[in-house]
């Protein structure tokens, strides 16, 4: 069974500073893609960011960057120059190809300080 | 993008009365929909996935006569929450995809639901 893992409950970040937010995961499917979502208080779901587990390089989207460490089993989120809009949840998701089903991690909440 | 259209984004309805929000693919036909359920600072958990022209898969421990599930076309899934109770109070956002397995998953806006 997949399960998806982030530690983290809640961050604080500088403003312009970069922040981490870490995802480990877990799954006997080798063919599986991981997700970023941003989740403001309107509780809409915001796609930010996508890494297939075949890709051997790590995806970029702007401003946000994932460190994908297969071995490790983890794919954590890099914001670089927060902005105070970052401010939100961010929840982390996989799917494995076999299922099509996204399954969410417990999330992150991010606080951007001015 | 893909827009996805979730109606109502707020409903308060009374116990033991049913419930219905609509899931709508806009601009492209989604072959697979999928419900969610988020009670407040938790996570999303799924709760089915809605095949469109075939029954529901329902997640464990989700009661499949409670929550409802029609996808009826290739543009709409509606979710049912029948004889609601408080506790089915909660946030619930539904999303679809192009096709199966695609690389993205396009998320409605939402629905808060309160069941006084």
């Amino acid at each position: 069974a997949q399960k998806i893992t982030q530690t983290q409950p809640g961050m604080f970040v500088q403003e312009k500073e970069a922040v981490t937010l870490d995802c480990t995961y877990d799954t006997s499917d080798p063919s599986y893609g991981l997700f970023w979502y941003k989740q403001p208080s309107s509780g809409e779901m915001i796609f930010l960011i996508y890494q297939g587990s075949y890709d051997q390089q790590n995806a970029t989207e702007g401003r946000y960057s994932l460190n994908f460490q297969k071995a490790r089993k983890s794919a954590n989120l890099v914001i670089s120059a927060s902005q105070l809009g970052d401010s939100a949840m961010y929840f982390c998701a996989m799917r494995e190809d076999s299922s099509y089903k996204l399954i969410f991690g417990s999330g992150t909440r991010l606080l951007v300080r001015p | 993008g893909a827009v996805v259209s979730q109606h109502p984004s707020r409903v308060i309805c009374k116990s033991g009365t049913s419930v219905k929000i609509e899931c709508r693919s806009l601009d492209f036909q989604a072959t697979t929909m999928f419900w969610y359920r988020q009670f407040p600072k938790q996570s999303l958990m799924l709760m089915a996935t809605s095949n469109e022209g075939s029954k529901a898969t329902y997640e464990q421990g989700v009661e499949k006569d409670k929550f409802l599930i029609n996808h009826a076309s290739l543009t709409l899934s509606t979710l049912t929450v029948t004889s609601a109770h408080p506790e089915d109070s909660s946030f619930y956002i539904c999303s679809a995809s192009l096709v199966a397995g695609s690389l993205e998953a396009f998320f409605g806006q939402g629905t808060r639901l309160t069941v006084v």
